[in-house]
């Protein structure tokens, strides 16, 4: 069974840091891309980065380029997202999704998500 | 540039049927996409996913009430009997080159 559990939201002041984390289980965690996508309150879906199975590809939202890192720890199986210089609008729970494939594609398995909140 | 279209709201009655749409962007109607349900309060669950010739599968679970087909650029999700669980936001989802992208979401609401 495909589980993928986030931890590490929380409360942050503007300017701070988060690191998010999502502990997989249920599939070869080498073999399938991972993307966090978060939602704001009252918005819809937003992918914010992926990283591909391999680790070898990253992308990232122009919102939050130079500002986040995804990265994964294959002998964890864990997939991270490193968040600096944090923003009011970064405010959001935050999923992490599991693609179908190696490379980014549609994601046929969701995290149960975490709250982000950025405040002064 | 690659964008997905979606009403923002749709109704239909209890135990009828709807068609939910999501259309591709011009140049992308070859484009397969991915169905999202999210129910209030709730994490989105996958689906079904759906190709351009119309062909479709479904994540794990999911009724058979659920299809899914296609016409160009369009993209349908047919849902059957409806329930009140059906009450939800539905996502459809495409990727290219690089990250993921949603559509805006359809409020499905269950008379």
């Amino acid at each position: 069974e495909v589980q993928l559990l986030e931890s590490g939201g929380g409360s942050v002041q503007p300017g701070g840091s988060l690191r998010l984390s999502c502990a997989a289980s249920g599939f070869t965690f080498t073999s399938h891309g991972m993307t966090w996508v978060r939602q704001a309150p009252g918005k819809g879906l937003e992918c914010v980065s992926a990283i591909s199975g391999s680790g070898g590809s990253t992308y990232y939202a122009d919102s939050v380029k130079g500002r986040f890192t995804i990265s994964k720890d294959t002998s964890k199986n864990t997939l991270y997202l490193q968040m600096n210089s944090l923003r009011a609008e970064d405010t959001a729970v935050y999923y992490c999704a599991k693609d179908d494939g190696a490379a980014i594609s549609f994601f046929d398995y969701w995290g149960q998500g975490i709250l982000v909140t950025v405040s002064s | 540039q690659l964008v997905l279209t979606q009403s923002p709201s749709a109704s239909a009655s209890l135990g009828a049927s709807v068609k939910l749409t999501c259309t591709l962007s011009s140049g992308h109607s070859n484009y397969a996409i991915a169905w999202h349900q999210q129910q209030p309060e709730k994490g989105p669950r996958y689906l079904m996913k759906v190709n351009s010739d119309g062909s479709h599968t479904k994540g794990d679970g999911i009724p058979d009430r659920f299809s899914g087909s296609s016409s160009g650029a369009e993209r349908y999700l047919i849902i059957s009997s409806l329930q009140s669980e059906d009450e939800a936001d539905y996502y459809c989802q495409t990727w290219g080159t690089g990250m993921g992208l949603f559509g805006g979401g359809t409020k499905l609401t269950v008379l």
